[in-house]
């Protein structure tokens, strides 16, 4: 079993559709989560980052941790195309082993006009 | 502020010759990591450095792989003896890793092909 698991997709949705994109992961030691954005052939950019369960919100999207059911979300609101993306998520023990990222495999995200 | 730098950005290298990747960190950040990205397949950690110091090389593969981040200068990831199977695309990402603020900051990565 991967320590976080993330459908593949595709996923497909309309323009201004609200996406929800979604990971589970294993390792109870996981304190740090964060989301990634990747276009093809680019680096992962950062997105969202969050310490405890609950949820952080920065414009269009919003993260959600629920770490008592080991799950962790991604909303984005009113998506455009140029969400059109694969989407990462990550976790991190931070210490005590910790000092590294487990990736979860990427969602590929496609918004249609 | 400019973000985490790779070069080269595309690297072509023949069996058996050997690839040097090289990363700068954004300033101010002191900790980096490389991971490798594989066709098809997630990103894995490979190794975690502060200056001078190898912290974690816990995803290094034993043979041929090697990492740097001299007290001047990049980090430096360098394979010996490329092989086919280490075409992949490889990410530098930096961070503060201070209290509150560990996130971590990619790089555009480099491709590298081995033919």
């Amino acid at each position: 079993q991967k320590e976080v698991e993330q459908d593949p997709g595709p996923l497909s949705v309309p323009e201004g559709a609200i996406v929800s994109l979604n990971c589970t992961y294993s390792n109870s030691a996981f304190q740090y989560f964060m989301w990634y954005r990747q276009y093809s052939r680019k680096g992962p950019e950062l997105l969202m980052y969050t310490y405890s369960s609950g949820n952080k919100e920065d414009g269009r999207f919003t993260a959600q941790v629920d770490k008592s059911s080991k799950y962790i979300s991604l909303f984005i609101r009113d998506s455009q195309p140029s969400d059109s993306a694969t989407y990462l998520c990550a976790a991190d023990i931070l210490t005590g082993g910790g000092n590294k990222l487990t990736f979860g495999t990427g969602t590929q995200l496609k918004v249609e006009l | 502020n400019a973000g985490v730098m790779q070069n080269p950005r595309h690297l072509v290298r023949r069996r058996g010759q050997e690839a040097r990747l090289r990363c700068s960190p954004m300033k101010g950040h002191s900790h980096v990591y490389w991971y490798r990205q594989l066709p098809e397949e997630g990103l894995k950690f490979m190794v975690y450095l502060q200056k001078e110091n190898i912290i974690d090389e816990s995803g290094m593969p034993k043979e041929r792989f090697s990492a740097e981040f001299p007290k001047e200068g990049p980090s430096i990831l360098r394979i010996q003896q490329v092989v086919r199977g280490d075409s992949a695309a490889y990410f530098c990402a930096s961070s503060p890793r201070q209290r509150g603020s560990y996130e971590q900051y990619f790089g555009p990565g480099t491709r590298l092909t081995v033919t």
